[in-house]
């Protein structure tokens, strides 16, 4: 069974551009999780989806991150316009109940420079 | 916030026994957690520990004492394949997300 997948997998841009980042849980999970680690920080919590509803988005850093989720299925994190402090690598995951009732599966990340 | 704090890095050699601490101040606390990550790659899921006491797992053991906000990693017969990240995460509340430290990066040499 495939894991928790990402795309792409780095992606470098300049400043004031658009990227869009996509994860594709694992089949079947309800629950979807997008976190950030910013340069020599930890990692932190952005947003999570009960299928296609935000449940919480209190870590989204400000208006220019969107995600969705259309169709309960995978999740796009759109960036617009990006800026230099938005570099960081940008981790998905998911799990199929409550984090403390079934383990959540992270993907690799996308790694997300700025310039 | 929610403070998490780790040892930024430690070292040890192949076939010994290493800990690593991690201690927690959180507005409540619903389970702590410990995830490892080889570099460049997924963070995979370790131990879970929502009541006092140890949890075993083959050559992992995670240990919680939640009246002092601490638990430790605990990891036997080290391999030079253990060398990577260990992330120690909570669940304050009912939140269902995590908080993480930092990450431990272990170094496992010969």
């Amino acid at each position: 069974e495939a894991g928790v997948t990402q795309f792409p997998s780095h992606s470098v841009i300049e400043k004031g551009q658009t990227v869009t980042l996509r994860c594709d849980p694992i089949s079947g999970h309800d629950n979807l999780y997008w976190y950030r680690r910013v340069m020599g920080k930890e990692i932190k919590f952005l947003l999570h989806f009960v299928k296609e509803s935000k449940q919480d988005e209190s870590g989204m850093p400000n208006n220019r991150f969107l995600a969705e989720r259309t169709g309960g299925t995978y999740s796009t994190l759109k960036v617009q316009p990006a800026e230099l402090e938005d570099s960081g690598v940008y981790f998905c995951a998911s799990s199929q109940d409550r984090i403390t009732n079934t383990e959540a599966f992270f993907g690799q990340g996308t790694r997300l420079t700025v310039v | 916030g929610q403070n998490i704090d780790q040892p930024t890095e430690m070292t040890a050699t192949e076939g010994a026994i290493v800990q690593i601490n991690c201690t927690y101040q959180t507005s409540g606390f619903n389970g702590l957690f410990w995830y490892q990550q080889h570099a460049g790659e997924a963070p995979t899921f370790l131990s879970y520990n929502v009541l006092d006491g140890l949890e075993e797992k083959g050559r992992f053991s995670s240990f919680l004492s939640r009246s002092k906000g601490y638990s430790y990693l605990l990891l036997k017969e080290l391999q030079m394949k253990d060398s990577a990240s260990y992330l120690c995460a909570v669940e304050p509340y009912n939140f269902n997300k995590f908080y993480f430290g930092s990450g431990t990066k272990l170094n496992v040499k010969p």
